[in-house]
């Protein structure tokens, strides 16, 4: 079992629509989550953070914790074809600053 | 702009020879990971540093090894380049005590082909 895992997709979703990414963690000890957004050729972007269990907003960027089921999702609204890009979850233990990645969400956004 | 910079943005080396990548990093900034991305994959752990000090360490073999210098600046060496060691190195700092998850940093990495 990886110890982050993403669908690798791609995920398509046409211009103005939600777009769902969603990562699950093996590491019950696993206390924070990030998401970062990463173009072709380019090193990753974060985006997010969160830490505790709910709802975090930051513009057009929502992530969502649920520590009991070990998941942590981003969602983004009015997507952009700006937005196609490669999308990795990450964790990290506690305070070790360690970042452990999943393989990545492919998104493509259709205008 | 994230304050990390790494070089050279590009390398081409042959299996079995050795190479050196380099990071700066903000000043403050006590703590330096790398971190190796093979294409189509997430990044992964290679090693991290704090004051000059290995104080982690991912599954990668001894002959990848580090350095980090007083000035914020710090090296990864992979010795008997492999095929497989083709891929973007990123280096990554944070300031000591902040908190760990808003103030790491990446460079813009180092795409190594081994050939």
């Amino acid at each position: 079992q990886k110890e982050v895992e993403q669908n690798s997709g791609p995920l398509s979703v046409p211009e103005g629509a939600i777009a769902s990414l969603n990562c699950t963690y093996s590491d019950r000890g696993s206390q924070s989550f990030f998401w970062y957004r990463q173009y072709s050729g380019k090193s990753p972007e974060l985006i997010m953070f969160i830490y505790s269990n709910g709802d975090k907003e930051d513009g057009r960027f929502t992530a969502q914790l649920n520590k009991a089921s070990q998941y942590v999702s981003l969602l983004i609204r009015d997507s952009q074809p700006s937005d196609s890009a490669t999308y990795l979850c990450a964790v990290t233990g506690s305070n070790t600053g360690k970042l452990i990645f999943g393989q990545g969400t492919t998104l493509q956004v259709k205008p | 702009e994230t304050g990390v910079t790494q070089s050279p943005t590009h390398l081409i080396k042959t299996r079995g020879q050795q190479v050196t990548l380099r990071c700066s990093s903000q000043s403050g900034h006590n703590t330096v990971s790398w971190y190796q991305q093979a294409l189509g994959q997430g990044p992964q752990f290679i090693f991290q540093y704090y004051r000059e000090e290995e104080n982690g360490r991912g599954n990668f073999p001894p002959r990848f090894s580090g350095l980090q210098f007083p000035n914020y600046s710090s090296e990864l060496n992979v010795n008997a380049l492999e095929l497989d060691d083709s891929a973007l190195y990123l280096c990554a700092s944070r300031p000591t005590g902040g908190n760990s998850g808003n103030t790491i940093y990446f460079g813009e990495g180092s795409w190594l082909t081994v050939v």
